[in-house]
């Protein structure tokens, strides 16, 4: 069974609107999950570092105020893209910290 | 820094074998691994290694990794239609903080 929870699976939006991608832990207690991007026909690109009860860790390039962060519990971590517009349009996937590290099912984001 | 490299293609006939390669520069790997992306989805994990190991052989799938060369391929048997997805190899690597880094990714494409 899935071990990772990732909703919504495709979401459609106006310009300027924020909307929050939630990531959940099925299986065990997650200290640390990742936030990748991935543009179309290509790898995947780390986000962020999401550290249950403190900040999110963001990698170079990533604005951490355009992409909100909170890993409030041991089991969810949420994305928030704020203020988003269409060049945010993306496939946003989570994993979460483990040996080995398992994935959501991606949310395609399209901003219209 | 680290770096990971794919063929960006691989076609094979319904039945075959499939090989799909991967090279990577950090020689603090610790894990490596290989994920499958089908169309609109998220990464299924299909098998991972350990850097200690030489070989791993999971059903249809084996692993064979060659450390002094920093080379990993994936062998799929008997290839069927269904195998047509993106496989993404990607390490851990101590040097990296324990991230994922991926490569560009194969797509293979099975013909009947």
């Amino acid at each position: 069974g899935a071990v990772v929870s990732q909703h919504p699976s495709w979401v459609i939006c106006k310009s300027g609107t924020s909307v929050k991608i939630e990531c959940r832990s099925l299986d065990f207690q997650a200290t640390t999950m990742f936030w990748y991007r991935q543009f179309p026909k290509q790898s995947l690109m780390l986000m962020a570092t999401s550290n249950e009860g403190s900040k999110a860790t963001y990698e170079q390039g990533v604005e951490k105020d355009k992409f909100l962060i909170n890993h409030a519990s041991l089991t969810l971590s949420t994305l928030t893209v704020t203020s988003a517009h269409p060049e945010d349009s993306s496939f946003y996937i989570c994993s979460v910290a483990g040996e080995p590290q398992h994935f959501g099912d991606g949310t395609r984001l399209s901003i219209l | 820094g680290e770096d990971v490299e794919q063929s960006l293609f691989l076609s094979v006939r319904e039945g075959d074998s499939s090989v799909i390669n991967c090279t990577y520069t950090d020689s603090s790997s610790t894990y490596l691994y290989w994920y499958k992306q089908e169309p609109g989805a998220g990464l299924q994990l299909l098998t991972y290694i350990f850097s200690n190991m030489d070989m791993k052989q999971d059903q249809r799938l084996t692993v064979l990794l060659n450390k002094k060369d920093k080379h990993l391929s994936l062998r799929i048997a008997d290839t069927q239609t269904g195998d047509s997805a993106i496989y993404f190899c990607a390490e851990r690597a101590k040097a990296a903080g324990n991230k994922l880094t991926f490569g560009g990714g194969t797509r293979v494409l099975v013909k009947p």
